[in-house]
């Protein structure tokens, strides 16, 4: 059962406009949640995370807010570059002091020139 | 600072045998998770250590086995391999347990088996 939900495999935007990644959870237990890059070949990079006790973490480019009525998280992306051309992986953990993450399957941002 | 390291990078095996997989942890980093990754699964934790101890496991047989170091330098094993092993093993290493460190993944290890 799939704790974690990236529903949509993939997702097509073009370069300069806004990307919208969307994340859903099933269990309401989890208090901390985070966001990986990955390009092939490579491990994922942490890009950006949220507590449960914020709806909204912003770093430069990257804004992921948080619904916790709505067990919805959403990674922005402003303005989309190629480079950000990666799967985006959606990470949850029980706990601030627990580190083994459930993560989604993964969403494929194509950024187009 | 060099990153997380894996060897070796790519396997290939038969079913019924066994692979051994490193990984060595960034410098300082006394935290080490693995990690299956499969196109059906995506990401799937296995286990955890710390100070040479396993701290947490995730929900795979027991055929999937791991270790850690006094260097904290890590392994994983995996026996009687089944098809359903072929996926890409990613370690990570952080300074210690808990989401306030950050987890540093290495390339991983693609292990293919026929």
């Amino acid at each position: 059962d799939q704790q974690v939900k990236q529903n949509s495999p993939s997702l097509s935007v073009q370069e300069g406009r806004i990307s919208i990644l969307n994340c859903d959870y099933t269990n309401s237990m989890f208090d901390y949640f985070l966001w990986y890059k990955k390009y092939p070949a490579e491990g994922p990079t942490f890009l950006i995370s949220i507590s449960s006790i914020k709806d909204k973490n912003e770093d430069g480019r990257f804004t992921v807010f948080l619904n916790k009525s709505a067990k919805h998280l959403s990674l922005h992306i402003v303005p989309s570059q190629p480079g950000d051309s990666a799967v985006y992986f959606c990470a949850a953990s029980f706990f601030s002091g627990n580190t083994p993450l459930v993560f989604g399957k993964g969403t494929r941002l194509s950024v187009i020139a | 600072k060099a990153g997380v390291t894996q060897t070796p990078r790519y396997l290939i095996k038969t079913r019924g045998q066994q692979v051994t997989l490193s990984c060595s942890p960034i410098s300082g980093h006394r935290s080490v998770s693995w990690y299956q990754q499969t196109p059906g699964q995506g990401l799937q934790f296995l286990f955890e250590y710390f100070s040479e101890t396993q701290r947490n496991k995730g929900n795979f047989p027991g055929r999937f086995s791991g270790r850690q170091f006094s260097n904290s330098r890590s392994e994983m094993n995996v026996s009687t391999l089944e098809l359903g092993d072929s996926a890409l093993y990613l370690c990570a290493s952080s300074l210690a347990p808990g989401t306030d460190n950050e987890q540093f993944f290495g390339p991983g290890t693609r292990l293919t088996v026929l």
